[in-house]
Parts: C-alpha cells; structure tokens; sequence
C-alpha cells in the first residue's frame, strides 16, 4: 500500500513570497491533516478536512495560510506571504475515519526555509 | 494553553537497558493517547495507544502507561536497540475538539552500542 505522498521534499523561499505544498493522501482516506512542525517541537495541527469539508481550522493563520481540497483527494497548502517564523517542515497525514488516529499516517513532510 | 509536555528532552541509554520516557498531559477532558516515534527526515510513525479507560496498554517490547491521577503518560521500551534511536512524542486527545491531536514536545532518545 502507497504511503502518503508529499512534495516537495525541501523548499527554501524569501520572506513575503509565496510557497505551495502538495499532500496524495492513502487511497480511501476521508480524512486530511496538515500539521506545521517547527524545529524541536511537537507537530501543531493546523487544518483538518473530512473528505472535501473542512472540520477545524482554528489553529490556521487565515491572513497568510490557505488549504484546500477540491475533489475530496488530494490537498494543497499555500503561504503567502511567507514570513521568518514559518520555517519549518509541513506534515500532511490520513486517516480512514474522523478521529481514528489510529490509522492516520504521515507523509516525510515538506521542510520550508524561509531567509 | 492547555499542552502536552516531556520531562526530559533527551534520553542516553544503553543498548539492551529498557527505557522510560515520561510526558504530562494538562487536559482531563483527553480520552485517547497515542506514543509516536519519529526519525530524522520522516514523519510520525504510530508506536502505540491507550484509551482513557485504561492504565496499561502492551505491544511488541513496548508498554505505555496512564495514570490519570496525575495526568502522567509514559512510554516504557524493553531491551532498547539502535533502531530505537528517534524523538518520541506523546499526544493526547481532548473528547471535545473533534478528533484534534495536540503533541508534546518530544524526547530524544539515544541507544549507546
């Protein structure tokens, strides 16, 4: 079984431009994460989506963080505009059912550097 | 805020010691927990879990522990190897947030050969 796909791997940007990530999620999973890790911390969840629903995004900077997945499937994270403090790696992970963590599962994440 | 924490941040042991790595939870709304190891360059990888309903939970060379009392969770590894070597994080899950996990910081544990 494929895991959950993201790209690209690294990504490095100057403050105040923008940055796109791309999260293929376990077929069959209805259920999207993305989480903000930054170095030396804990993942922090930052938008969850149940099929193409969006289910809590009250951690989500709105002003400069948007997420989206349109068909239910795959999911894009945008940043614009970036800022120093965004630095770090974007996890996307998928779960077959609302709150069964224990079937979501994490991609290798996005690691942004922002100079 | 209401978070989830490590005691240590790091952690040396010797190959084939046991482990114990602690983590306070703060939420006693959380019914679900759930111990991640994850390696450099990878994502969280699931170890194990423990529902709130119970104290003890076992898995291959693994135990997690819940004392609800105290809002204390650890993650006890038997025999630990070099592959064990990654940050482990606890998560817990608040019964009120819609299936949110909120992370702990995370401890780095070390296997000395």
């Amino acid at each position: 079984e494929a895991g959950v796909a993201q790209s690209p791997r690294y990504k490095i940007i100057e403050k105040r431009q923008s940055v796109a990530f791309w999260c293929n999620p376990i077929s069959g999973h209805a259920t999207l994460y993305w989480y903000q890790q930054i170095l030396g911390q804990g993942p922090k969840l930052l938008i969850q989506f149940q099929n193409n629903g969006v289910v809590d995004d009250s951690q989500l900077p709105k002003d400069r963080f948007s997420a989206e997945r349109l068909k239910g499937v795959d999911s894009t994270l945008k940043i614009q505009p970036a800022k120093l403090e965004d630095s770090a790696v974007y996890l996307c992970a998928s779960s077959y059912l609302r709150g069964r963590v224990t079937e979501a599962f994490f991609g290798q994440g996005t690691r942004l550097t922002v100079v | 805020g209401e978070s989830v924490g490590l005691h240590l941040p790091t952690l040396s042991v010797q190959e084939g010691d046991n482990s114990i790595i602690n983590c306070a939870y703060s939420n006693s709304a959380s019914d679900y927990f759930i111990w991640y190891k994850q390696e450099s360059g990878k994502g969280p990888q699931f170890i194990i879990d423990i529902r709130s309903n119970m104290d003890k939970r076992q898995g291959q060379r693994v135990t997690v522990l819940l004392n609800k009392t105290v809002k204390h969770l650890s993650l006890q590894i038997a025999a630990t190897q070099p592959g064990d070597s990654a940050v482990y994080f606890c998560a817990e899950r608040p019964d009120n947030q819609g299936g949110k996990l909120i992370f702990g910081q995370g401890t780095e544990l070390s296997v000395k050969p």
